[in-house]
């Protein structure tokens, strides 16, 4: 089955600097990498997905690499601010037939600093 | 839209007990997810129903577990007997599959503590 790596477990930036969490994942088949933010209480939310028919996509200060060669793929936050504060998760699927599970990293605990 | 329904959102118990955890997915989706999630494991899938019919029951634990979606409003995850082991918050999510599109919706999970 599909492994997704993830790293750092936690990463703390200045407030104004860029966060880069990165993971890589394991089956070749795995066509669809969705990134969630959990904030404390609560259930996660998606903030970005990616698909492997790009290598980018960007959403105001967020943005996500693919590199299916590599099979690794990277958040970056620019401009952080501290309502980015929150565990990231980045997880991994088939889109088949039919809505498949996510393989999920075991999360990245960012910190802003103000 | 209320989003995704899980209940109780805390449930605490005692080890033996049988528990049961509530989900109603948004109106209109077509697949449902059971997901627990722990310090030292993460977010793990445990079961998905599509159409309400169990699709991949593979990272269910044990047979301890059992999981029923007995139409497109409603889903059930029951463990019976429980153990302290199985401490954790379990997350129930929903989607609409709709070709390349399949974003899941989370609940804000249940936290379940057996003493």
């Amino acid at each position: 089955g599909e492994n997704v790596e993830q790293h750092p477990s936690t990463l703390s930036v200045q407030e104004g600097d860029s966060a880069v969490i990165k993971c890589t994942y394991s089956d070749s088949a795995s066509n669809y990498f969705p990134w969630y933010k959990q904030e404390l209480g609560k259930g996660p939310q998606l903030i970005i997905d990616i698909r492997s028919n790009v290598g980018e996509k960007k959403d105001q200060r967020i943005a996500v690499t693919l590199n299916k060669t590599a099979k690794h793929f990277s958040l970056h936050i620019t401009e952080t601010q501290p309502e980015d504060s929150a565990v990231y998760f980045c997880a991994a699927s088939k889109i088949g037939g039919g809505a498949d599970g996510l393989t999920f990293g075991k999360g990245t605990h960012l910190i802003i600093q103000p | 839209d209320a989003g995704v329904i899980q209940s109780p959102r805390h449930e605490v118990t005692e080890m033996g007990q049988e528990v049961t955890l509530r989900c109603k997915p948004i109106s209109g989706h077509n697949s449902l997810f059971w997901y627990r999630q722990t310090m030292m494991r993460g977010l793990e899938l445990l079961i998905y129903f599509n159409n309400n019919v169990p699709i991949d029951d593979s990272g269910m634990p044990e047979d301890r577990f059992s999981a029923k979606m007995p139409n497109a409003s409603f889903s059930t995850l029951k463990i019976q007997p429980s153990e302290p082991r199985d401490s954790a918050v379990y997350f129930c999510a929903s989607s609409f599959e709709r070709g390349a599109y399949n974003e899941q919706f989370f609940g804000p999970g249940t936290r379940l503590t057996v003493l």
